[in-house]
């Protein structure tokens, strides 16, 4: 499994709450990621990282935050959630010299109500 | 927009019976890979196939590449009630190398009834 955990694993939040979801990894990958499932989209890219204080936005960040200022943790925050970001958050390691395949960890499911 | 378009959406067959999923893209790739989600859990790798290769095995996965399709295919052999899951294709664009960034398909949920 990589060595990903995520943290909470299950969340129910009011909409306008800050909310904060961590990813920890125990393998020293430089690269992480963090995406949100929903039914008839698959996966989204939210955020990555390619280094410790280096992230860059990826295809829906808007409304979130990341920040890595370790190498095994990677924090994604909602500042102000709201009901459309009630989904289920992977966070993600890429693996590989050359082929760049991906491992993930076990998801955190977000409510927010 | 998702770069990986797949079908079926959903496929229920028999145990011992084979599966097939398709995935088309629309932007030159590196690399194509497939995953694998049981309900409730994360993704799991389960193989990798690069731009200049067009057929991939693995015990009873076969990978097919068409590049000037740009598709490909899944197939599961000899199919079992534990291979019930979600299918999903994920590319690496040309360019992506550095980042790293997957672009993955909606998936396609297959059910093997015993």
């Amino acid at each position: 499994d990589a060595g990903i955990t995520q943290s909470p694993r299950h969340k129910v939040t009011e909409t306008g709450t800050p909310v904060t979801l961590r990813c920890h990894q125990t393998e020293n990958h430089r690269y992480m990621y963090w995406y949100r499932q929903d039914p008839g989209h698959g996966l989204r890219l939210i955020h990555y990282s390619y280094g410790v204080k280096d992230t860059d936005k990826g295809e829906v960040s808007d409304g979130y935050s990341v920040s890595r200022s370790k190498t095994e943790d990677f924090l994604l925050t909602l500042e102000s959630a709201t009901s459309s970001q009630t989904s289920v958050y992977f966070c993600a390691i890429r693996a590989g010299r050359a082929d760049y395949e991906q491992y993930f960890g076990p998801g955190t499911r977000l409510t927010v109500t | 927009s998702q770069q990986g378009e797949e079908d079926p959406q959903a496929l229920s067959i028999q145990e011992g019976e084979n599966a097939t999923m398709n995935c088309s893209y629309k932007t030159s790739i590196n690399n194509l890979q497939w995953y694998r989600q049981n309900s409730g859990r994360g993704l799991v790798h389960l193989i990798l196939i690069r731009s200049n290769e067009r057929e991939k095995h693995s015990g009873r996965l076969r990978v097919t590449l068409d590049t000037s399709k740009k598709s490909s295919s899944l197939l599961i052999t000899a199919s079992r009630a534990a291979d019930t899951a979600s299918y999903f294709c994920a590319t690496l664009p040309y360019g992506s190398s550095n980042t790293g960034k997957l672009i993955f398909g909606q998936g396609t949920t297959l059910q093997v009834k015993p």
